[in-house]
């Protein structure tokens, strides 16, 4: 099967600028997830979708971040205005829903991320 | 508050060693714990998942270990080799949320 896929793998922009990048999860994983991971640090949870509706985003800094699933796929999450402290690498993943947790198939897949840096 | 404690944080063994990498956590409600490797600049790759009825998982030199009880999990690698450095991170699932370690940064030297 086809892996999670992210755009752009890399990305340089200076602060104040604004971002964007695309995730394309697993067919038929009903969830779907952006984390940002720093340096030397587990991932940080940043956005959890159900479908197309959003189930924690409680860690997302909702005055530069925002993220959106239309038509519960593909997702994207922007950051404007960029400040230095987003430098980081953004990992998209997707799973099951968690109804399915007892499947030997659930579990959860990562795409490549997206590192950004903030200049 | 969960949290997910991995030691050591750093390890550099010659090749051919087995090893062990540790991993607890201080609240047993866990659905399923993972254990995930991620090279340099690459994203996660999900090794083996033990759901919280389970006591072990195994997927060819690897063997992950469950103890609810006791909060611990461990990544037995066997015969280790130059290809097996990376950072290996495990997670707890809990409240539809993974809670994460820090990773350990596995070395083997040729």
């Amino acid at each position: 099967e086809a892996g999670v896929a992210q755009s752009p793998r890399y990305k340089i922009i200076e602060k104040r600028q604004s971002v964007a990048f695309w995730c394309n999860p697993i067919s038929g994983h009903a969830t779907l997830y952006w984390y940002q991971q720093i340096l030397g640090q587990g991932p940080k949870l940043l956005i959890q979708f159900q479908n197309n509706g959003v189930v924690d985003d409680s860690q997302l800094p909702k005055d530069r971040f925002s993220a959106e699933r239309l038509k519960g796929v593909d997702s994207t999450l922007k950051i404007q205005p960029a400040k230095l402290e987003d430098s980081a690498v953004y990992l998209c993943a997707s799973s099951l829903s968690p109804w399915d947790r007892g499947s030997p198939n659930y579990g959860y897949t990562f795409g490549s991320g997206t590192r950004l840096t903030v200049v | 508050k969960q949290e997910v404690t991995q030691i050591p944080a750093a390890l550099s063994v010659p090749e051919g060693e087995n090893l062990v990498l540790n991993c607890s956590f201080t609240d047993s409600a866990i659905y399923n714990l993972q254990w995930f490797r991620q090279d340099p600049g690459k994203g996660l790759t999900s090794l083996l998942l033990i759901q919280s009825s389970q006591r072990e998982q195994t997927s060819g030199r690897l063997n992950a270990s469950l103890d609810k009880s006791s909060g611990r999990s461990t990544l037995y690698i066997a015969a280790s080799q130059p290809g097996d450095s990376a950072t290996y991170l495990c997670a707890v699932e809990r409240n539809y949320q993974l809670i994460w370690g820090a990773g350990t940064k596995l070395i083997i030297k040729p």
